[in-house]
């Protein structure tokens, strides 16, 4: 079953206006977290943010912030004031197990294309 | 300063060859993974060592052989290639008292 689910279409977005990525998960586990990846064209897998099932806060990373919903079971990444560079594939991953022995769950993906 | 590299970058070979990919991390992580990115831009675990003891062992072909000589290296032998191999295989590390996980560049495998 598909643990992590994205199901927006490829965006586009106008530069300096801010997007906001869909990402819902399913898990029994009370403790996990929740991860945004970004892949440029160049096709490389950057860290962008980190959400534990725990924090009482938010998690925010420059322009980038989690809106943490765990009721909802959503994590949806908001891309504040766009740039050209933000164009990519972006992917929503849960953490399944505990240090030492936990693996990421990806979801399939949003493209972004910001456009001048 | 590269925190995780991969060799190679691109690997085209033929069906029925062995090929080996190389992995290393710099940052004094404990724990490697390699993934596996096929054509439709979907992720998948593999495998992951911690400190040098393979935890995670995902269904994959046993003609997949991970290999840690130490915990800065994680490399992935593949005997006997198939067309469904190819793929894009990320190898990722984390340290022992966090979740992050860092990717390296990727290698894009061309099975012919």
């Amino acid at each position: 079953a598909q643990k992590i689910t994205q199901t927006q279409p490829g965006m586009f977005v106008q530069e300096k206006e801010a997007v906001t990525l869909d990402c819902t998960y399913d898990t029994s586990d009370p403790s996990y977290g929740l991860f945004w990846y970004k892949q440029p064209s160049s096709g490389e897998m950057i860290f962008l943010i980190y959400q534990g099932s725990y924090d009482q806060q938010n998690a925010t990373e420059g322009r980038y912030s989690l809106n943490f919903q765990k009721a909802r079971k959503s994590a949806n990444l908001v891309i504040s004031a766009s740039q050209l560079g933000d164009s990519a594939m972006y992917f929503c991953a849960m953490r399944e197990g505990h240090y030492g022995n936990n693996r990421l769950a990806f979801g399939k993906g949003n493209q972004v294309v910001v456009i001048p | 300063d590269t925190a995780v590299s991969q060799t190679p970058k691109y690997l085209v070979t033929q069906m029925g060859n062995d090929k080996s990919i190389k992995c290393e991390q710099n940052l004094g992580h404990d724990t490697m993974y390699w993934y596996k990115q096929d054509s439709k831009k979907f992720l998948k675990i593999m495998f992951s060592y911690n400190n040098k003891e393979l935890i995670i062992n995902e269904t994959v072909p046993n003609r997949f052989s991970p290999k840690s000589p130490d915990k800065a290296h994680l490399n992935l032998h593949i005997n006997s290639l198939e067309l469904g191999d190819s793929a894009v295989y990320f190898c990722a590390s984390s340290a022992s008292k966090t979740y992050e996980q860092y990717f390296g560049p990727g290698t894009r495998l061309t099975v012919t």
